[in-house]
């Protein structure tokens, strides 16, 4: 299947600092791309959608001067958390779905990245 | 965009085969049906789609009666290995909303 690549797989960064996570579809063109966040035990979260070229369309209650998205390219979507505090610690996955004879494809999942704020 | 229920868990043995039902009363008529499974922290897996009677690939199966109200996720001859969530989607749209997911522990 499709491949979705997002890196860094894990970082950690102190309370303050801003963290970007980058996802890109290796085989496919994606035209919408998601970004989630995951707490233990928990179900994914949307966070936002991204189509590209266009400004992204963020879920009730995420703050998207906090949260910015860029999908700059049809590969490449990224999330820079801002101002990171102890709280945004959480899994950050994001999906990516391309176009087939007008309908989308399913979606593809990054391997998800832990972000860990001390 | 179709509201989904799944059993919150389910305990099965190795070599068993397990069925995992999805509700989604609201389903619309463009809607597909889409099951993920997710291990411990990874990505989210896709496993199986489908829009109406039956489908079969290499891992699982997909029953969909014709009211398409509910479906049914069928894993054949399950190891340890397929300990994990399960979740079930539906839609069509730009969006993707994941339930809570069924939390499948298989038992030696």
């Amino acid at each position: 299947g499709a491949v979705v690549s997002q890196h860094p797989s894990w970082v950690i960064c102190k309370s303050g600092t801003s963290v970007k996570i980058e996802c890109r579809s290796l085989d496919f063109q994606a035209t919408t791309m998601f970004w989630y966040r995951q707490f233990p035990k928990q179900s994914l979260m949307l966070m936002a959608t991204s189509n590209e070229g266009s400004k992204a369309t963020y879920e009730q209650g995420v703050e998207k001067d906090k949260f910015l998205i860029n999908h700059a390219s049809l590969t490449l979507s990224t999330l820079t958390v801002t101002s990171a505090h102890p709280e945004d610690s959480s899994f950050y996955i994001c999906s990516a779905e391309g176009k087939v004879e007008g309908r989308n494809t399913e979606a593809f999942f990054g391997q998800g990245t832990r972000l860990t704020v001390v | 965009l179709a509201k989904t229920t799944q059993p919150i868990s389910m305990d099965s043995y190795e070599g068993q085969e397990v069925n995992i039902t999805c509700s989604h009363n609201n389903i619309a008529t463009n809607d597909y049906i889409t099951w993920y499974q997710q291990f411990p922290s990874q990505g989210p897996r896709f496993i199986i789609q489908g829009y109406k009677t039956k489908v079969t690939n290499e891992v699982a199966s997909l029953f969909i009666p014709a009211d398409r109200k509910s479906s049914t996720l069928s894993l054949p001859r399950v190891s340890l290995s397929d300990t994990a969530v399960y979740y079930c989607l539906v839609g069509e749209g730009d969006k993707i909303i994941f339930g809570k997911g069924t939390r499948l522990h298989i038992l030696p």
